[in-house]
């Protein structure tokens, strides 16, 4: 009864390094989605993935990429990290109007 | 442009006390309003509100939503210091992008 599991908890990165943030749901939910939480700024969408096969642009989708690799998983990538991307992502799923179901989180700096 | 507002940022109060954090929203094609419990980790789900003046209630918590005035309460009574977190209220709309707007959540931190 795993829900919403995000890997790593932690991660340094120098700017320039990339990496991937992955998140799996065992739940069977369609839809799954990246946030970023920033002290003073809540919860900014990053992007979405609707159902498995399409993905789209949230609220600040610049410097990031995603993959929706099947209906379990959504991964964001960081080409070329950037200090402003210092944050905790959460990874989220839903299934239609159900409340979203949230992971614990992964917590990057960027030095 | 859709928006989420909750007031107040920030709330120290003592154990025992009663608290009302307050949620107004401006959401196109507004479908329901959510409130969230985020303590360390991931934000867990306290309330899911459709309909006016029907109070939802889950222990000493409690939330009702006004569609009208375009706002909603979240009461918590004698706070416990394990009722300290950050509460988030989201709009969550019908235009099928699935997506919720996010207020930047009040902190509130209960003294024994």
């Amino acid at each position: 009864n795993a829900g919403v599991t995000q890997t790593p908890k932690f991660q340094v990165l120098k700017t320039g390094q990339s990496m991937t943030l992955q998140c799996a749901q065992d739940m069977n939910h369609n839809s799954m989605y990246w946030y970023r939480q920033d002290p003073g700024m809540g919860l900014r969408l990053i992007y979405y993935s609707a159902s498995e096969g399409t993905t789209d642009k949230g609220e600040v989708p610049n410097g990031y990429n995603v993959s929706r690799l099947n209906k379990r998983e959504f991964s964001l990538r960081l080409e070329s990290a950037a200090p402003s991307q210092t944050s905790v992502y959460f990874c989220a799923s839903r299934a239609g109007n159900s409340p979203l179901h949230f992971g614990n989180g992964t917590r990057l700096t960027v030095t | 442009e859709d928006k989420v507002v909750q007031s107040p940022l920030s709330l120290v109060v003592h154990e025992g006390d009663t608290v009302t954090l307050n949620c107004s929203y401006e959401v196109t094609n507004f479908r329901s309003l959510l409130w969230y419990k985020q303590e360390k980790k991931a934000p867990t789900f306290l309330f899911m509100l459709t309909s006016s003046g029907i109070e939802k209630k889950s222990g000493r918590l409690s939330s009702i939503l006004d569609k009208k005035e375009l706002f909603s309460i979240l009461n918590i009574t004698a706070t416990q210091t394990g009722d300290s977190a950050i509460y988030l209220c989201a709009g969550d709309t019908t235009s099928g992008t699935y997506k919720y707007i996010f207020g930047t959540g009040t902190r509130l931190k209960v003294l024994a």
